[in-house]
């Protein structure tokens, strides 16, 4: 299976705040990547798909980025609705599809 | 909108079959290029991909799961299934449902609320 490791597991911003995000892979995935905001007793939502393509109603403050095994999220002006835990997911190949284990957006 | 609901029993005893059907309203299950998946997330814990099925019956599965697991569909009543045998307390988690596209990446693009399983005697 491809492993896929998100950096930091948590972080404390501010409303306002510029942040990033990192998913890397086990093994090159192209830009089979997808990213999801999941709020606490919620299903996850997608934002991001393909690596950078926004999916439909998300906020142009989201933006995805990399290739092969290293990948972004960046949230360019962080909201108070941002504020959840994000997932990183690749679908290269075969399955299984595989998720990062989160990362945790907290207020500071 | 393709809203996606989950129905079954929250609570299933140990070494006995879990049982999960999937309801999609709001469009028919056969329109487009989609499959239907499962995925699950233990409490406080991240998310495991399950498996799929296509409207044809073809299926995907997570091989750490696939001796337990069956995944249908049932074209007629707008649904897919998921059933995962000889169950453990390891097997308590929220199970959603979800559409995936055959877009470029393959995103999950819509998910049912999810609905808790709790594996105890």
């Amino acid at each position: 299976d491809i492993q896929m490791t998100q950096s930091p597991s948590s972080l404390s911003a501010s409303v306002g705040d510029r942040v990033t995000i990192t998913c890397r892979a086990s093994q090159s995935i192209s830009t089979y990547l997808n990213w999801y905001q999941q709020k606490p007793g919620k299903a996850p939502k997608l934002l991001i798909y393909a690596t950078s393509s926004l999916q439909s109603g998300v906020p142009s403050r989201f933006s995805g980025g990399g290739s092969g095994t290293d990948f972004t999220l960046t949230i360019s002006s962080l909201q108070p609705e941002d504020f959840a835990t994000y997932y990183c997911q690749q679908s290269f190949s075969t399955p299984p599809w595989t998720f990062g284990q989160g990362t945790k957006v907290e207020i500071k | 909108q393709v809203p996606l609901q989950e129905s079954g029993p929250g609570l299933v005893k140990p070494s006995q079959t879990l049982s999960l059907t999937c309801t999609v309203s709001g469009g028919s299950i056969t329109s487009g290029t989609y499959y239907w998946s499962w995925i699950r997330q233990p409490a406080g814990k991240g998310l495991e991909w399950i498996g799929r099925v296509y409207t044809s019956g073809s299926t995907n599965f997570n091989p750490s799961l696939k001796s337990r697991v069956t995944i249908s569909v049932d074209t007629s009543k707008n649904q897919f299934s998921l059933e995962l045998s000889s169950v453990t307390a390891a097997d308590t988690a929220v199970y959603y449902c979800a559409r995936q596209t055959s877009n470029w990446g393959q995103p999950i693009d819509y998910w049912g609320q999810g609905t808790l399983v709790t594996v105890s005697s």
